[in-house]
């Protein structure tokens, strides 16, 4: 079974408005990370946000936020006032408990194109 | 956010040569690293953990022979492409995980863009 799992493969959303880019995961260990990276055309992959299974809140960085519903196990990410360079591959990752060697598993990615 | 350096980012050799790929964390140290390897339009594949002074652990299907890893510091970890061939031409991406101040995150290098003609 999919670990992560990204069921958009691209998404386009006008420049200025808010955009949801969803992200499932599938784990048994009660001691989880999930994080969201991007990934523009130059290929590094950019660390955006994170949060933790036992954290209370939904984490926010900025126009980053996390929309984290642990009983669906669902972890969106939105990103407000999109902006042109917003545009790159977007990934979902999760990362287990030491048993698992803190490895981080990713989705298949979506691509999100921001219009002007 | 940390820093994660790596070199070359763009590496183009000749079939049956080995080619060394540096990744190095320049503002902390990293007991642990990962490579990763990426195909184009597709996911992060993980390839292997490297830990600091011991030998990297390596996922199912990878050849530890034919990509031989050592991480001799906390700030530098080398993955080394042996005997490569056009079918191991691919983008290889590290990271080094940042533990501490209440933190636990990996951070990723530029990646390596590996052509084997």
């Amino acid at each position: 079974a999919q670990k992560i799992t990204q069921t958009q493969p691209g998404m386009f959303v006008q420049e200025k408005e808010a955009v949801t880019l969803d992200c499932t995961y599938d784990t048994s260990d009660p001691s989880y990370g999930l994080f969201w990276y991007k990934q523009p055309s130059s290929g590094e992959m950019i660390f955006l946000i994170y949060q933790g299974s036992y954290d209370q809140q939904n984490a926010t960085e900025g126009r980053y936020s996390l929309n984290f519903q642990k009983a669906r196990k669902s972890a969106n990410l939105v990103i407000s006032a999109s902006q042109l360079g917003d545009s790159a591959m977007y990934f979902c990752a999760m990362r287990e408990g030491k048993e698992y060697g803190n490895k981080l598993v990713f989705g298949a990615g979506t691509i999100l194109r921001v219009k002007s | 956010g940390a820093v994660v350096s790596q070199h070359p980012s763009r590496v183009i050799c000749k079939s049956g040569t080995s080619v060394k790929i540096e990744c190095r964390s320049l503002d902390f140290q990293a007991t642990t690293m990962f490579w990763y390897r990426q195909f184009p339009k597709q996911s992060l594949m993980l390839m292997a953990t490297s830990n600091e002074g011991s030998k990297a652990t390596y996922e199912q299907g990878v050849e530890k022979d034919k990509f031989l890893i050592n991480h001799a510091s906390l700030t530098l970890s080398t993955l080394t492409v042996t005997s490569a061939h056009p079918e191991d031409s691919s983008f290889y991406i590290c990271s080094a995980r940042e533990v501490g101040k209440g933190t636990d995150t990996q951070y990723f290098g530029p990646g390596t863009r590996l052509t084997v003609l």
